[in-house]
């Protein structure tokens, strides 16, 4: 098992310009995570899916849509880049309460 | 919502010391306590987790303590070596959530 991956592993955005962070996880596991990290600081929630289909939002989702068509998918998309969100963005899987799995996470820079 | 304090932000011990880190927590529904280490430029993992119905729970050179009463929980590693150095998070979840809250995180620092 792959467990969960991350890609890119690095981007730079200007202010303004768009992407998506892609995750996938391949141990069938129905709650999906996507946290930012801030240097030095901890992991705060962006939004999270209790399955396919369903997302709610957590603690910082301004900035930040999400979507989850397949069990396997919980693609991070940004709109309208800003310096505010540069950070490591790290996505995450678990199987109810119990152990969640991080990617290797993505270091984004908006310049 | 809930909300976690961890303590201290920044530990230095000496190689073969113990380390002990405190965080509490407010959701009195919370249950499930997961501590993470997270080298640096690496993903969080996890080390030991505990559950509201178990006082006390060890692997090895670590162990995990809850007071549900005062709403407490510590990780306690024993014999440090160098390796153990990377910042240590604590997190709890619970009460029909899943998700966790975690603490702001303490980096432990092992001097040989």
């Amino acid at each position: 098992n792959a467990g969960v991956t991350q890609t890119p592993k690095f981007r730079i955005l200007k202010i303004g310009q768009s992407m998506t962070l892609q995750c996938t996880q391949d141990m069938n596991h129905n709650y999906m995570y996507w946290y930012r990290q801030d240097p030095g600081m901890g992991l705060k929630l962006i939004y999270y899916s209790v399955g396919a289909g369903i997302t709610d939002k957590g603690e910082v989702p301004n900035g930040y849509n999400v979507s989850r068509s397949t069990t396997e998918d919980f693609p991070l998309r940004l709109e309208l880049a800003a310096p505010s969100q540069t950070s490591v963005y790290f996505c995450a899987s678990s199987q109810t309460y119990n152990e969640q799995f991080f990617g290797p996470g993505t270091r984004l820079t908006v310049l | 919502g809930e909300n976690v304090e961890q303590h201290p932000s920044t530990l230095s011990v000496q190689e073969g010391d113990s380390a002990v880190i405190k965080c509490t927590y407010s959701d009195s529904a919370s249950n499930y306590f997961p501590w993470y280490k997270q080298e640096l430029g690496k993903r969080p993992q996890l080390i030991i987790d505990i559950r509201s119905n178990v006082g006390e729970k060890k692997d090895q050179r670590i162990a995990v303590t809850l007071n549900k009463t005062a709403k407490h929980f510590s990780l306690h590693i024993t014999e440090t070596q160098p390796e153990d150095s990377a910042v240590y998070f604590c997190a709890a979840s619970g009460g029909g959530s899943e998700k966790l809250v975690f603490g702001k995180g303490t980096k432990l620092t092992v001097n040989p």
